[in-house]
Protein backbone atom coordinates (compact mmCIF):
# COMPACT_ATOMS: atom_id res chain seq x y z
CA UNK A 1 0.00 0.00 0.00
CA UNK A 2 2.05 3.20 -1.48
CA UNK A 3 1.88 6.32 0.90
CA UNK A 4 1.69 9.53 0.55
CA UNK A 5 4.12 10.51 -1.92
CA UNK A 6 5.93 13.82 -3.56
CA UNK A 7 8.09 14.89 -6.13
CA UNK A 8 10.66 16.76 -6.44
CA UNK A 9 12.53 15.77 -3.11
CA UNK A 10 14.87 18.91 -3.67
CA UNK A 11 14.76 22.36 -5.23
CA UNK A 12 16.81 25.08 -5.82
CA UNK A 13 15.24 28.04 -7.03
CA UNK A 14 16.72 31.72 -7.77
CA UNK A 15 14.13 35.00 -6.38
CA UNK A 16 10.83 36.09 -8.43
CA UNK A 17 10.77 31.99 -9.96
CA UNK A 18 7.73 30.30 -10.18
CA UNK A 19 7.54 26.38 -8.14
CA UNK A 20 5.34 23.65 -8.85
CA UNK A 21 5.13 21.06 -6.20
CA UNK A 22 3.55 17.48 -6.67
CA UNK A 23 2.03 15.17 -4.38
CA UNK A 24 0.11 11.70 -4.74
CA UNK A 25 -2.23 11.11 -2.01
CA UNK A 26 -2.15 7.34 0.34
CA UNK A 27 -4.67 4.68 -1.59
CA UNK A 28 -7.75 5.16 -0.89
CA UNK A 29 -7.74 8.86 0.64
CA UNK A 30 -9.62 11.87 -1.27
CA UNK A 31 -8.28 14.62 0.76
CA UNK A 32 -4.88 16.81 0.17
CA UNK A 33 -3.57 19.24 2.43
CA UNK A 34 -0.47 21.38 2.10
CA UNK A 35 2.12 22.77 4.97
CA UNK A 36 4.95 25.01 5.55
CA UNK A 37 7.48 23.83 7.95
CA UNK A 38 10.16 26.57 8.00
CA UNK A 39 13.95 25.24 10.11
CA UNK A 40 12.87 24.63 13.51
CA UNK A 41 8.93 25.13 13.07
CA UNK A 42 5.94 23.46 13.13
CA UNK A 43 4.09 22.77 10.45
CA UNK A 44 2.08 25.69 9.01
CA UNK A 45 -1.54 24.81 7.53
CA UNK A 46 -1.24 26.53 3.63
CA UNK A 47 -4.79 24.93 2.20
CA UNK A 48 -6.66 22.07 1.72
CA UNK A 49 -8.46 20.31 -1.46
CA UNK A 50 -11.62 18.45 -1.70
CA UNK A 51 -13.46 17.37 -5.03
CA UNK A 52 -11.07 19.47 -6.89
CA UNK A 53 -11.84 22.39 -4.87
CA UNK A 54 -10.14 24.39 -2.27
CA UNK A 55 -11.96 24.05 0.85
CA UNK A 56 -9.93 25.78 3.33
CA UNK A 57 -6.81 28.33 3.31
CA UNK A 58 -4.52 29.21 5.94
CA UNK A 59 -2.75 32.24 6.13
CA UNK A 60 -1.03 32.49 3.31
CA UNK A 61 -1.04 34.74 0.12
CA UNK A 62 -2.58 34.10 -3.14
CA UNK A 63 1.33 33.72 -4.44
CA UNK A 64 0.47 30.28 -3.32
CA UNK A 65 -2.16 28.04 -5.41
CA UNK A 66 -3.08 25.07 -5.81
CA UNK A 67 -4.83 22.48 -7.69
CA UNK A 68 -6.52 19.02 -7.29
CA UNK A 69 -6.72 16.07 -10.24
CA UNK A 70 -9.67 13.84 -10.56
CA UNK A 71 -7.54 11.13 -9.71
CA UNK A 72 -7.08 12.80 -6.56
CA UNK A 73 -3.46 14.09 -6.69
CA UNK A 74 -2.75 17.60 -5.67
CA UNK A 75 0.36 20.46 -6.86
CA UNK A 76 1.17 23.69 -5.16
CA UNK A 77 2.28 26.35 -7.12
CA UNK A 78 3.99 29.35 -5.59
CA UNK A 79 5.12 32.51 -7.69
CA UNK A 80 6.96 34.97 -7.40
CA UNK A 81 9.41 33.04 -4.96
CA UNK A 82 11.07 34.95 -2.05
CA UNK A 83 14.20 34.04 0.07
CA UNK A 84 11.55 33.39 3.12
CA UNK A 85 9.49 30.64 0.76
CA UNK A 86 12.78 28.41 1.48
CA UNK A 87 10.97 25.86 3.56
CA UNK A 88 10.25 22.29 3.90
CA UNK A 89 6.89 21.93 1.92
CA UNK A 90 4.65 18.71 3.06
CA UNK A 91 1.53 17.06 1.48
CA UNK A 92 -0.70 14.74 3.43
CA UNK A 93 -3.65 13.16 2.73
CA UNK A 94 -6.61 11.96 4.54
CA UNK A 95 -10.40 10.83 3.77
CA UNK A 96 -13.34 13.32 3.59
CA UNK A 97 -14.23 13.94 7.59
CA UNK A 98 -17.38 12.26 8.67
CA UNK A 99 -18.73 12.13 11.89
CA UNK A 100 -15.13 10.60 13.16
CA UNK A 101 -11.71 11.76 13.40
CA UNK A 102 -9.99 11.39 10.25
CA UNK A 103 -6.14 10.84 10.25
CA UNK A 104 -3.99 13.27 8.33
CA UNK A 105 -1.21 10.98 6.51
CA UNK A 106 2.54 12.94 5.39
CA UNK A 107 4.35 12.34 2.53
CA UNK A 108 8.20 13.14 3.15
CA UNK A 109 7.99 16.41 1.92
CA UNK A 110 10.19 18.76 -0.68
CA UNK A 111 12.75 20.92 0.71
CA UNK A 112 12.65 24.35 -1.19
CA UNK A 113 15.54 26.26 -1.47
CA UNK A 114 15.80 30.02 -2.76
CA UNK A 115 18.79 31.47 -3.73
CA UNK B 1 0.40 34.62 21.37
CA UNK B 2 0.60 31.49 19.46
CA UNK B 3 -2.28 29.20 19.03
CA UNK B 4 -0.27 26.09 20.19
CA UNK B 5 3.14 26.67 22.44
CA UNK B 6 5.03 23.64 22.62
CA UNK B 7 8.48 23.68 24.41
CA UNK B 8 11.09 23.21 22.22
CA UNK B 9 13.47 21.51 24.51
CA UNK B 10 15.88 19.93 23.35
CA UNK B 11 15.74 17.05 26.14
CA UNK B 12 18.09 14.66 26.80
CA UNK B 13 17.51 11.47 28.52
CA UNK B 14 19.18 8.00 29.00
CA UNK B 15 17.44 5.00 27.27
CA UNK B 16 14.77 3.26 29.89
CA UNK B 17 13.67 6.62 30.81
CA UNK B 18 10.46 8.21 30.68
CA UNK B 19 10.09 10.99 28.37
CA UNK B 20 7.57 13.59 29.01
CA UNK B 21 6.23 15.93 26.46
CA UNK B 22 3.56 18.51 26.42
CA UNK B 23 1.77 21.53 25.06
CA UNK B 24 -0.66 24.10 25.79
CA UNK B 25 -3.61 25.43 23.64
CA UNK B 26 -5.90 29.09 23.12
CA UNK B 27 -7.95 27.80 20.96
CA UNK B 28 -11.22 26.14 22.64
CA UNK B 29 -12.47 24.97 18.87
CA UNK B 30 -9.69 22.71 18.78
CA UNK B 31 -11.96 19.01 18.89
CA UNK B 32 -8.97 16.44 18.01
CA UNK B 33 -5.52 16.02 19.43
CA UNK B 34 -2.68 14.30 17.71
CA UNK B 35 1.10 13.74 18.50
CA UNK B 36 3.25 13.10 15.48
CA UNK B 37 6.84 11.81 15.45
CA UNK B 38 9.19 13.50 13.02
CA UNK B 39 13.01 12.57 12.26
CA UNK B 40 15.72 14.38 10.55
CA UNK B 41 14.51 15.72 6.88
CA UNK B 42 11.64 13.08 7.34
CA UNK B 43 7.71 13.77 7.04
CA UNK B 44 5.64 13.64 10.33
CA UNK B 45 4.49 10.56 11.17
CA UNK B 46 1.43 9.49 13.50
CA UNK B 47 1.52 8.38 16.64
CA UNK B 48 -1.52 8.68 18.33
CA UNK B 49 -4.59 10.38 18.41
CA UNK B 50 -7.16 11.32 20.82
CA UNK B 51 -10.35 13.09 21.21
CA UNK B 52 -12.47 13.07 24.64
CA UNK B 53 -10.42 14.08 27.64
CA UNK B 54 -8.05 11.20 29.43
CA UNK B 55 -5.80 8.92 28.71
CA UNK B 56 -5.11 6.73 25.40
CA UNK B 57 -1.84 3.94 25.65
CA UNK B 58 -0.46 2.29 22.76
CA UNK B 59 2.00 0.13 23.73
CA UNK B 60 5.17 1.89 25.39
CA UNK B 61 3.09 5.33 24.32
CA UNK B 62 0.25 7.16 26.26
CA UNK B 63 -1.61 10.84 25.62
CA UNK B 64 -3.19 12.77 27.85
CA UNK B 65 -5.65 15.67 27.17
CA UNK B 66 -7.02 17.93 30.22
CA UNK B 67 -9.87 19.83 28.19
CA UNK B 68 -10.20 21.89 30.94
CA UNK B 69 -6.44 23.18 31.34
CA UNK B 70 -5.92 23.16 27.78
CA UNK B 71 -3.31 21.06 28.44
CA UNK B 72 -1.75 17.63 26.56
CA UNK B 73 0.86 15.24 27.19
CA UNK B 74 2.55 12.18 25.69
CA UNK B 75 4.39 9.63 27.75
CA UNK B 76 7.10 7.14 26.24
CA UNK B 77 8.10 4.18 28.59
CA UNK B 78 11.09 2.60 28.12
CA UNK B 79 13.16 4.97 25.81
CA UNK B 80 15.41 3.42 23.09
CA UNK B 81 17.57 5.27 21.14
CA UNK B 82 15.68 4.93 18.04
CA UNK B 83 12.86 7.30 19.70
CA UNK B 84 15.23 10.17 19.02
CA UNK B 85 13.72 12.33 17.06
CA UNK B 86 11.20 15.80 16.75
CA UNK B 87 7.73 15.47 18.19
CA UNK B 88 4.85 17.74 17.30
CA UNK B 89 1.43 17.96 18.70
CA UNK B 90 -1.14 19.43 16.13
CA UNK B 91 -4.93 19.74 17.31
CA UNK B 92 -7.81 20.30 14.75
CA UNK B 93 -10.28 22.55 14.47
CA UNK B 94 -12.69 22.67 11.13
CA UNK B 95 -10.10 20.69 8.57
CA UNK B 96 -6.75 22.18 8.95
CA UNK B 97 -4.26 21.14 11.74
CA UNK B 98 -2.27 23.67 14.33
CA UNK B 99 1.02 22.10 15.22
CA UNK B 100 3.30 22.95 17.74
CA UNK B 101 7.04 24.22 17.58
CA UNK B 102 8.49 20.89 17.96
CA UNK B 103 9.90 19.11 21.33
CA UNK B 104 13.60 17.72 19.91
CA UNK B 105 14.47 14.72 22.31
CA UNK B 106 17.70 12.17 22.07
CA UNK B 107 17.61 9.10 23.82
CA UNK B 108 21.47 8.27 25.05
CA UNK B 109 22.37 4.69 24.50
Amino acid sequence: DAGVTQSPTHLIKTRGQQVTLRCSPKSGHDTVSWYQQALGQGPQFIFQYYEEEERQRGNFPDRFSGHQFPNYSSELNVNALLLGDSALYLCASSLVPGTGVYEQYFGPGTRLTVT
Amino acid sequence: QKEVEQDPGPLSVPEGAIVSLNCTYSNSAFQYFMWYRQYSRKGPELLMYTYSSGNKEDGRFTAQVDKSSKYISLFIRDSQPSDSATYLCAMRSDYKLSFGAGTTVTVRA
